[in-house]
């Protein structure tokens, strides 16, 4: 089944302590792309990657780190969490001519809920 | 900057009336937009895309209209059903892609 996969699905932590959600697709994806959901907010995003070794800041990428080191992974990396960062974290992907062109056929993740105390 | 805007933010309707949900966006130069919704504990599932020149798009009971000189987006969900209950959101393609908050419906048995 086509999909996109995050891990983990929920996640309470403290400040400081280091974490990563883990983001995999197995569509062979050049686009991928991370986000955070907050009430009343839309989703915005973090950073995107059009392909391996390519990445790129998004609208809030302040306290986040991205890697793109496979096509299939995208890891969110949050080396000093701080409570402002508790949200509802969504990775996404595409292919890269549909982004390209405009057509938003992303494929969404199920969420990762993060909360740091 | 596109900001686009979703009202309400909630909604409640008992099973059978027609569903009539906004969006509004302040710069009309899109691409196209698209509406997703959203279910607890799943990602976001895409409904309706239309494309900036059209002016709207219709899946089974789901109809979106779009006024791109006005701003205005409506998703139109005819004869509600309980599981229509979740989370509408918005998506507006310009520059990049720019989310709504989105309307939580909630549809009564």
């Amino acid at each position: 089944e086509a999909q996109v996969t995050q891990n983990p699905r929920y996640l309470i932590t403290v400040t400081g302590k280091k974490l990563t959600v883990t983001c995999s697709q197995n569509m062979n994806h050049e686009y991928m792309s991370w986000y955070r959901q907050d009430p009343g907010l839309g989703l915005r995003q973090i950073y995107y990657s059009m392909n391996v070794e390519v990445t790129d800041k998004g609208d809030v990428p302040e306290g986040y780190k991205v890697s793109r080191k496979e096509k299939r992974n995208f890891p969110l990396i949050l080396e000093s969490p701080s409570p402002n960062q508790t949200s509802l974290y969504f990775c996404a992907s595409s292919l890269l001519d549909r982004v390209l062109s405009g057509a938003n056929v992303l494929t969404f993740g199920a969420g990762s809920r993060l909360t740091v105390l | 900057k596109q900001e686009v805007t979703q009202i309400p933010a909630a909604l409640s309707v008992p099973e059978g009336e027609n569903l009539v949900l906004n969006c509004s966006f302040t710069d009309s130069a899109i691409y196209n937009l698209q509406w997703f919704r959203q279910d607890p504990g799943k990602g976001l599932t895409s409904l309706l895309l239309i494309q900036s020149s059209q002016r709207e798009q219709t899946s089974g009971r789901l109809n979106a209209s779009l006024d791109k000189s006005s701003g205005r987006s409506t998703l139109y969900i005819a004869a509600s059903q309980p599981g229509d209950s979740a989370t509408y959101l918005c998506a507006v393609k310009s520059s990049k892609l720019s989310f709504g908050a989105g309307t939580t419906v909630t549809v009564r048995a």
